[in-house]
C-alpha cells in the first residue's frame, strides 16, 4: 500500500521559516494537500494541489511539490502555527494521510 | 455557513454494529463527494471512505472493507456509515468531510470543511 512518511517533529524560532516534508513514491506526479489540527480541532486545509491556499490561509503558509517530495513551508512562524500537520495524496482510489508532524514554536 | 454534524457514536462491544450519520447544511450536499475519516486517540488521521455526489461511485480502506457500509440521502442532505462487526480497533473519532471540488473525482479529495466527530468506543 501506498505510504506518505513526514517526519515526528519540527522545531521552530518565532518568526523563522519552518519546513514540513512529506515524502512518497512518485509524490511529484499527484498532487498533494496539507492540513493543519490544532488540539481538540478538526483539521483544517491549508494547502490543496500541491501549493493552492484556501481563502483565509495567510499567504505565509505556502506549498512545493519536486520529485518525490512534499513541502509546506511556513514563513515568520507565530505561535499560533504550532499543531500538528498532515500531507494527504491519493493512490490506486485510496486517500492517504501522512503520519503527522508537531510543528513546535519555541 | 458550511456546516457537518456528525452523531450515532458511542460504546459498543466487539462485534456489534453501529450506524454513523452526518447531517450536511450550508453547501449544495448532492454536488460534492463526501468522505469519512477516523482519528484514533492520540494517533494520525485515517481515510475511511467514500461516497461520489451521485452514490455511483463508492470506496473503502482495506481496514474496513466489507465490515463498513457507506450511503448518502442527498433529500436529507446527510451522509451515513453503517459499521458492522466492530473491532477494537475501530476505536476512533469519526469525521465526515467534504470534498472542495464541485463533482470532482471521488478519488482525488481535498478536504475544504470537516464536522466535529463523533467517538466510536469499541470495548467490552
Amino acid at each position: 500500500s501506498y505510504e506518505l512518511t513526514q517526519p515526528p517533529s519540527v522545531s521552530v524560532s518565532p518568526g523563522q521559516t519552518a519546513s514540513i516534508t512529506c515524502s512518497g513514491d512518485k509524490l511529484g506526479d499527484k498532487y498533494a494537500c496539507w492540513y493543519q489540527q490544532k488540539p481538540g480541532q478538526s483539521p483544517v486545509l491549508v494547502i490543496y494541489q500541491d501549493s493552492k491556499r484556501p481563502s483565509g490561509i495567510p499567504e505565509r503558509i505556502s506549498g512545493s511539490n519536486s520529485g518525490n517530495t512534499v513541502t509546506l513551508t511556513i514563513s515568520g512562524t507565530q505561535a499560533m502555527d504550532e499543531a500538528d500537520y498532515y500531507c494527504q495524496a491519493w493512490d490506486s482510489s485510496t486517500v492517504v494521510f501522512g503520519g503527522g508532524t508537531k510543528l513546535t514554536v519555541l | 455557513e458550511v456546516q457537518l454534524v456528525e452523531s450515532g457514536g458511542g460504546l459498543v462491544q466487539p462485534g456489534r454494529s453501529l450506524r454513523l450519520s452526518c447531517a450536511a447544511s450550508g453547501f449544495t450536499f448532492d454536488d460534492y463527494a463526501m468522505h469519512w475519516v477516523r482519528q484514533a486517540p492520540g494517533k494520525g488521521l485515517e481515510w475511511v471512505s467514500v461516497i461520489s455526489w451521485n452514490s455511483g461511485s463508492i470506496g473503502y480502506a482495506d481496514s474496513v472493507k466489507g465490515r463498513f457500509t457507506i450511503s448518502r440521502d442527498n433529500a436529507k442532505n446527510s451522509l451515513y456509515l453503517q459499521m458492522n462487526s466492530l473491532r477494537a480497533e475501530d476505536t476512533a473519532l469519526y469525521y465526515c468531510a467534504k470534498d472542495i471540488t464541485r463533482y470532482g473525482d471521488p478519488y482525488t479529495p481535498n478536504f475544504d470543511y470537516w464536522g466535529q466527530g463523533t467517538l466510536v468506543t469499541v470495548s467490552s
